[in-house]
């Protein structure tokens, strides 16, 4: 299993630009989960999916998602502010309650210019 | 509304000291706690959980809900466990973690 992958790994995006991360898992997990991080501030939620065809946002304006199947969790970037230059981690879990172990991708660097 | 405190950002140890990594949450309910831990060009991975009371790689938690803090402990540190360092918090019936600012851990030999 190649886990939670993510592409691209880095992207200088300039002002106002519009793009979409990619985040795809192979483990057939029904959660996924798109954070930000950055120094100083820990991990802060932005969108999470419980199953394919539903999502739900943690903060407003700025991202959209999509949800069309349960291997994919795409995050699009409207119009890229300075205010997004981050890295976005993607995460999956399983469904289950008896465990809640979140498997992380590896990150995309996004710089706005 | 929750909140997950780790009130040191870096904290700095040499090798074979003990270890604290402080972590203090604030949430009526009854909360489920983790240690997430991401080494330097590692992805952020799962370290333990306040439910199963076990020990990875010598470290141990535990959930202190008198002091609302789940501090993570470790006797004697070694150079490996360099990393940062983020507890996060679950509310009951939620799905989603909540995450403090993180501890950069760096133990010098």
């Amino acid at each position: 299993n190649a886990g939670v992958t993510q592409t691209p790994k880095f992207h200088i995006l300039k002002t106002g630009q519009s793009m979409t991360l990619q985040c795809a898992q192979d483990m057939n997990h029904g959660y996924m989960s798109w954070y930000r991080q950055d120094p100083g501030m820990g991990l802060r939620l932005i969108y999470y999916s419980a199953a394919a065809g539903t999502t739900d946002k943690e903060v407003p304006n700025g991202y959209n998602v999509s949800r069309l199947n349960t291997e994919d969790f795409p995050l699009r970037l409207v119009s890229a502010a300075p205010s997004q230059t981050s890295v976005y981690l993607c995460a999956s879990r399983t469904r289950g309650t008896t465990t809640y172990e979140q498997y992380f991708g590896p990150g995309t660097r996004l710089t706005v210019t | 509304a929750q909140r997950v405190t780790q009130p040191e950002k870096l904290l700095s140890v040499f090798k074979g000291a003990p270890v604290e990594l402080k972590c203090n949450y604030s949430y009526s309910g009854s909360p489920e706690l983790f240690w997430y831990v991401q080494y330097s060009r590692q992805r952020l991975q799962l370290l333990l959980r306040h439910i199963s009371r076990e020990s990875i790689k010598g470290f141990t938690a535990d959930l202190n809900k008198g002091e609302t803090s789940f501090h993570l402990k470790k006797p004697f540190a070694q150079e490996e466990d360099s990393a940062m360092y983020y507890c996060a918090l679950k509310r009951s019936g939620y799905s989603t973690l909540t995450f403090g600012k993180g501890t950069m851990l760096l133990v010098s030999p």
